[in-house]
């Protein structure tokens, strides 16, 4: 069975500091992990995914995430924060051969000016 | 090129009336899915389609959903005798294939209020 657990429901960071965004996941085969946004009253949009390849995966808008099997962990990261990176965002997980994603309960992000 | 669209964006019905939601997918892709996103309970699947092949309603939550892709394309999600449990932001998503590495791309999604 797959499932993911986000850790924070709320993560506030000032403008230009880095971004930590928690993200374990559970899953009974090969797992494909992805990382969606959703800004106020937008659609998902995707920022970037893991699908085996290299563990270090980087999304757009300067974010990226590291796919850590030991820990089962793929968290998000970037380097320095922008206003526009408020928003919520969602770790997803789906497993080979299982076609549903299963979401985690988000991290809404707030960046302080 | 267009992205998958959904209408209407917004719906507001009185409890026990049928709505209908619609899902336009991305031209081309095969595999079209329905989530439900709600106060409470995050965002849950309801509902794929590949091409031909029977749907897996796994996710539906109760024998008033129900959904249809006709011609491999459009997809209509209906729920009878609406409750106000059914309250939610419903988005559309499809994708290429049904292979596990492929990204699912979502609509804006349809937001039904049930009074």
């Amino acid at each position: 069975a797959q499932s993911v657990t986000q850790l924070d429901s709320h993560v506030s960071v000032s403008e230009g500091t880095p971004v930590l965004l928690r993200c374990n996941y559970s899953s009974s085969y090969s797992p494909s992990l992805f990382w969606y946004v959703q800004h106020p009253n937008k659609g998902l949009q995707l920022l970037l995914k893991y699908t085996s390849a290299a563990t270090l995966v980087k999304g757009i808008n300067g974010f990226e995430a590291e796919f850590k099997k030991s820990e089962t962990s793929f968290h998000l990261t970037k380097p320095s924060a922008h206003m526009s990176d408020a928003a919520e965002y969602f770790c997803v997980v789906k497993d080979f051969g299982n076609e549903k994603l299963t979401f985690g309960t988000g991290t809404r992000l707030t960046i302080i000016p | 090129g267009a992205g998958v669209s959904q209408s209407p964006s917004n719906k507001v019905t009185e409890k026990g009336k049928d709505v209908e939601l619609r899902c336009d997918p991305i031209s081309g892709h095969t595999a079209l899915y329905w989530y439900r996103q709600s106060l409470g309970q995050g965002l849950e699947f309801l509902i794929y389609f590949q091409g031909n092949s029977a749907p897996d309603k796994s996710g539906l939550p109760s024998d008033r959903f129900s959904a249809e892709r006709t011609g491999g394309s459009v997809s209509t999600l209906t729920i009878q005798r609406t409750q106000q449990e059914d309250s939610a932001v419903y988005l559309c998503a499809s994708s290429p294939s049904l292979l596990s590495t492929d990204t699912q791309y979502f609509g804006p999604g349809t937001r039904l209020t049930v009074l």
